[in-house]
């Protein structure tokens, strides 16, 4: 089956610091790959996608490139902001599914 | 424009008893998914219409929980004889269709359920 893999958090930060929060998957076939974020208080946010190996996906200076050849999505950003503070949630889309399969989410913790 | 919203933001109940939740999707979308949030999980998807037909259910843990959308807009989630296992958030989306491709999920604030 589908599954999804991202390491634990919480990751606590300085600003300014790099960040990396590691994402793995587990499908058959040709995933669509997602980061999702959740704010203190609001609801899931698309943050970024892929859908096909090598792709890039990028939004508000966040970077994660589809890996195929070692099933991974890890999403980066050189210099975190306090405002970054949120869940990360790594997910996948397999067509024909049309539901998402979500990691158990990575919170991320930055200080001034 | 508006985006998904839910209600009640919040729900606690007593074991035994009946809740409804609902979700309201975005005006124009067609598909709308039910997912549950347990503490320290992802969301894990539960059932999603495309229309108002049950495209999959296969999410549902049992036939406890059932869900409808008599009109293709509006859907209710329904849990009977709820246990305190079942004490979650649960996060409705919806996008402008299912299908072979991804059509971006946009998802509401959650309900959160609380079971004593």
């Amino acid at each position: 089956g589908n599954s999804v893999t991202q390491m634990e958090g919480p990751v606590t930060l300085s600003e300014e610091a790099f960040l990396t929060i590691n994402c793995t998957y587990t499908a058959t076939g040709y995933p669509s790959l997602f980061w999702y974020v959740q704010y203190p208080g609001e609801g899931l946010q698309l943050l970024l996608k892929a859908t096909k190996a090598d792709d890039k996906g990028s939004n508000k200076g966040f970077e994660a490139t589809y890996r195929k050849e070692t099933t991974s999505f890890h999403l980066e950003k050189g210099s975190v902001q306090v405002s970054d503070s949120a869940v990360y949630f790594c997910a996948l889309y397999r067509s024909g599914y049309s539901t998402l399969t979500f990691g158990k989410g990575t919170m991320l913790l930055v200080s001034p | 424009g508006a985006g998904v919203s839910q209600t009640p933001s919040n729900k606690v109940t007593e074991k035994g008893k009946y809740v409804e939740l609902r979700c309201d999707p975005i005006s124009g979308h067609t598909a709308l998914y039910w997912y549950r949030q347990s503490l320290g999980q992802g969301p894990e998807f539960l059932i999603y219409f495309q229309g108002t037909g049950a495209a999959d259910d296969s999410g549902l843990p049992n036939d406890r929980f059932f869900a409808v959308r008599p009109e293709g807009s509006v859907s209710t989630l329904k849990i009977q004889r709820t246990e305190r296992g079942d004490s979650a958030v649960y996060l409705c989306a919806s996008s402008l269709q299912a299908g072979d491709t991804y059509n971006e999920q946009f998802f509401g604030p959650g309900t959160r359920l609380t079971v004593l």
